[in-house]
């Protein structure tokens, strides 16, 4: 089975703050995703990273920065946390074919106050 | 960014009942995938579609690729409380970007 985790299912942090979120898979995947989940707006992709230190940006990349030094291991940074990117946010992989279905991690609940 | 049109947004059935939700969108795409969300946790893969016209089961879920590949729905049969949560398409471009666009939910809810 695929596993995906991301380092933490909640989070609370302060406005300004720095903020990293991980997410690790194990079924060596070349494909990473970072998405947030808002209530009627579904789900946007932030970043994509297609092989380790490459990075795309998503549709709103805008507040966030990414780094995947290591093929497992994609991190999504908030260099300055505000409080309209409190929200849901998943990690998924794929192997790599363009068709490939994406797996999800459980995702991390982050709050800024 | 752009979306996929996901209807209904919710329902409210009794257990036992079939159910039916489906996904449009004006531009065409040579994947579709249904995921099911439940509170708290991460999408979780139904069914994948990688042809037009691919009917596809999983259980008590049967899903299908449109024909005019712009839509997809998907079926639930005999409900049962545990069917409960959100429940997402996502497609894919012909472009073959490696990017999924996605539904915005359906909220379904089981009565026992």
């Amino acid at each position: 089975d695929v596993k995906v985790t991301q380092s933490s299912r909640y989070l609370v942090k302060r406005t300004g703050e720095k903020v990293f979120l991980e997410c690790v898979q194990d079924m060596d995947h070349e494909n990473m995703f970072w998405y947030r989940q808002d209530p009627g707006l579904g789900l946007r992709l932030i970043y994509f990273s297609y092989d380790v230190k490459m990075k795309e940006k998503g549709d709103i990349p805008e507040g966030y920065s990414v780094s995947r030094e290591k093929k497992e291991r994609f991190s999504l940074i908030l260099e300055s946390a505000s409080t309209n990117q409190t929200s849901m946010y998943l990690c998924a992989s794929n192997l790599g074919d363009v068709q490939e279905t994406q797996y999800f991690g459980p995702g991390t609940r982050l709050l800024v106050l | 960014g752009q979306q996929l049109n996901q209807s209904p947004q919710s329902m409210f059935i009794q257990e036992g009942e079939d159910v039916s939700m489906n996904c449009t969108s004006s531009s065409i795409f040579n994947t579709w995938l249904w995921y099911k969300q439940e509170p708290g946790e991460g999408p979780v893969l139904l069914i994948a579609l990688y042809k037009a016209g691919e009917l596809t089961s999983n259980g008590r879920l049967t899903a299908q690729f449109g024909i005019t590949r712009k839509d997809s729905f998907l079926n639930i049969s005999a409900s049962i409380p545990s069917d409960v949560g959100i429940y997402f398409c996502a497609g894919q471009s012909v472009a073959g970007t490696y990017k999924y666009i996605f539904g915005t939910g359906t909220r379904l809810k089981v009565l026992a």
